[in-house]
């Protein structure tokens, strides 16, 4: 299996654009997870899916951003529009179980101007 | 809502000395994972545990879990260049796995 995929790896933007960030889980999967990581705040959940279905999403900071699981091997994270401040990694992980150890993807480096 | 805390936030130390990162939880866990994030990559996971008191050992990494199952610690001896990057605690509460801020480990040749 390639684990983990995300794409793309890096995004710059200017403020205001939209941002659609992709991720592939590990085939079997049931648990898909959106995290964003800063110097600041660290590495932060802001989503996670079970069986496509979002569970929690209160991590999520504002109505900006929104996720979406089509099927078993798709996840997007969209941010409309895009700030500053929403400069930072993002990574997806996926795991077999919630309470299992999770494969985090390569993650996309966002920076927005 | 459920809390992790990770302390130090930065450690520095000479290659070949111990180090040890420590995590708290404001809940008690069902269980506590760690994950190493080497500079400029993803975390990835090292070692989960379950039982109160577990200690589990990877070669030079020594895992603890404690008695309350709210804390635990990662030890590592005899430090070596390998062993720079950031390490994570995560805690297993009721719902999902929180993440601590984590250690970063640097290390002087």
């Amino acid at each position: 299996d390639a684990g983990v995929i995300q794409s793309p790896r890096h995004e710059v933007t200017e403020m205001g654009q939209e941002v659609t960030l992709r991720c592939k889980p590990i085939s079997g999967h049931d648990y898909l997870f959106w995290y964003r990581q800063t110097m600041m705040r660290g590495l932060e959940l802001l989503i996670y899916f079970n069986n496509n279905v979002p569970i929690d999403d209160s991590g999520m900071p504002e109505d900006r951003f929104s996720a979406k699981m089509p099927n078993a091997s798709f996840s997007t994270l969209k941010i409309q529009p895009s700030e500053p401040r929403d400069s930072a990694v993002y990574f997806c992980a996926s795991s077999l179980r919630d309470y299992n150890e999770q494969f985090f993807g390569p993650g996309t480096r966002l920076t927005v101007l | 809502g459920q809390q992790v805390m990770q302390i130090p936030q930065y450690q520095h130390v000479q290659e070949g000395e111990d180090f040890t990162t420590y995590c708290n939880s404001s809940t008690t866990l069902s269980n506590i994972q760690w994950y190493k994030q080497r500079p400029g990559g993803h975390p990835v996971f090292l070692i989960q545990l379950v039982k109160s008191g577990e200690v589990k050992k990877q070669k030079r990494l020594t895992f603890q879990f404690g008695e309350a199952k709210k804390n635990s610690s990662l030890h590592i001896t005899a430090t070596q260049t390998t062993d720079v990057g950031t390490y994570f605690c995560a805690g297993q509460g009721a719902q999902k796995l929180v993440f601590g801020q984590g250690t970063r480990l640097t290390i002087n040749p």
